[in-house]
């Protein structure tokens, strides 16, 4: 089975500052990665995803997340935050195509000016 | 280019009454089709998911059913909806064979 936690469930950063949001994974066979980002009362939209391709992984608005299998972590950065980028952020596993895709429980970034 | 519809997109309810939320995916064929709730300040629990017509698993056993009558449509139901079942509800898809899944808009459900 897998898991997924998210160290910090609300995150402030300065505009400008780096971002970093940390995420680390359970998983006994390798796993698929994945960051949503939700904004109020919207859906979730697909950030980035790792596949077994490239460890570090770059996604829309600025954002990368790197893999690490030795720290079983897919933290994502972004190097200068922007206000629009306070918003609800999931880290998510999976390894079967879906059927068991496990979200962790999400941190809010909070942006100040 | 796929995209995927969700109503209605806000409903409040009395305890009691029944529920019927609606999916719809379009410009795809044979989608897996998946139920989320997100519950207020915590993350999402999946509730079923669909790998074909009239193909349901369920998750976690509840007061909620789901039903899918056709390829791309996915629905939620409910006959005496509890308090508990407020929250919000997020649909999603993913092709046949690949991991990502792609969510609707959602829908707040409000149950007083």
């Amino acid at each position: 089975a897998q898991s997924v936690t998210q160290l910090g469930s609300h995150v402030s950063v300065s505009e400008g500052a780096l971002v970093l949001l940390r995420c680390n994974y359970s998983s006994s066979v390798p796993p698929y990665l994945f960051w949503y980002v939700q904004y109020p009362n919207q859906g979730l939209q697909l950030l980035l995803k790792y596949t077994s391709a490239a460890t570090l992984v770059k996604g829309i608005n600025g954002f990368e997340a790197e893999f690490k299998k030795s720290e079983t972590s897919f933290h994502l950065t972004k190097p200068s935050a922007h206000m629009r980028d306070a918003a609800e952020y999931f880290c998510a596993v999976t390894t079967n195509y879906g059927q068991n895709f496990v979200f962790g429980p999400g941190t809010r970034l909070s942006v100040l000016p | 280019s796929q995209t995927i519809h969700q109503w209605p997109a806000t409903l409040v309810q009395p305890v009691g009454s029944p529920l019927s939320l609606e999916c719809t995916v379009e410009g795809t064929s044979n989608p897996n089709l998946y139920w989320y709730r997100q519950a207020a300040g915590r993350g999402l629990q999946l509730l079923f998911y669909s790998v074909g017509i009239g193909q349901i698993s369920s998750e976690v056993p509840q007061n909620l059913s789901a039903s899918r009558p056709q390829d791309r449509q996915f629905i939620l139901s409910s006959k005496k909806l509890l308090l508990s079942d407020s929250g919000f509800y997020l649909c999603a898809w993913s092709r046949q064979g690949q991991e990502t899944q792609y969510f609707g808009p959602g829908t707040r459900l409000l149950v007083l």
